[in-house]
């Protein structure tokens, strides 16, 4: 079993529409976790972080967290164009050493 | 300044060169990193440097050598590389344990 499991996608919603991101992995002890977005070509941008369990909001994004399911989640509200991009669910590993564990990304299309 | 910067931003080199990647931020940041990422892959850790100490050598091939000239400051030496090698080459830093900030990037081909 992968650390970090992601659907590859492509996952593709219209425009305006909420897009539904997700993201299991496999350490319980992982304590950190983070969406991040890439746009192709470009590197990567830390959009979301999220520490403890429940919801987290910002703008248009919604980050989910719930460790006894060993499950997070991105949702992204009223869905544009420019949010289509390649987005990498990564957490800390429990080793203690600041490690990124990446996901294999979903790649979002959203569709005038 | 809340960006990390990196030069080049696109290096050709043939497998005989020697060439250096260089990358600084003044965040404040203590850790700093080096990714390589392929086409359609995530990220690979390459290397974590803490308090300018490296702390973390994911078994890369000894043709990749890295620096941390001070707490501002990564550099990734290049020496007798491979075309496998060639890929986008990030740099990222944190505070310690934290959130990582990502740079542009280096597009690295090698011939």
């Amino acid at each position: 079993q992968k650390e970090v499991e992601q659907n590859s996608g492509p996952l593709s919603v219209p425009e305006g529409a909420i897009a539904s991101l997700n993201c299991t992995y496999s350490d319980r002890v992982s304590q950190s976790f983070f969406w991040y977005r890439q746009y192709s070509g470009k590197s990567p941008e830390l959009i979301m972080s999220i520490y403890s369990n429940g919801d987290k909001e910002d703008g248009r994004f919604t980050a989910q967290l719930n460790k006894a399911s060993q499950y997070v989640s991105l949702l992204i509200r009223d869905s544009q164009p420019s949010d289509s991009a390649t987005y990498l669910c990564a957490l800390h590993g429990s080793s203690n050493t600041g490690k990124l564990i990446f996901g294999q990304g979903t790649t979002l299309q959203v569709k005038p | 300044d809340t960006e990390v910067t990196q030069t080049p931003k696109h290096l050709v080199m043939g497998m005989t060169n020697k060439k250096s990647l260089k990358c600084e931020q003044h965040m404040g940041h203590r850790a700093m990193y080096w990714y390589k990422q392929k086409a359609k892959k995530p990220p690979e850790l390459m290397f974590v440097y803490s308090y300018e100490k490296l702390s973390i050598n994911e078994s890369v091939p000894s043709r990749f050598s890295p620096e941390c000239p001070n707490s501002s400051l990564l550099n990734l030496h290049l020496h007798a590389l491979q075309p496998e090698d060639s890929a986008l080459y990030l740099c990222a830093s944190s505070h310690v344990q934290n959130e990582q900030f990502f740079g542009p990037g280096t597009r690295l081909t090698v011939l």
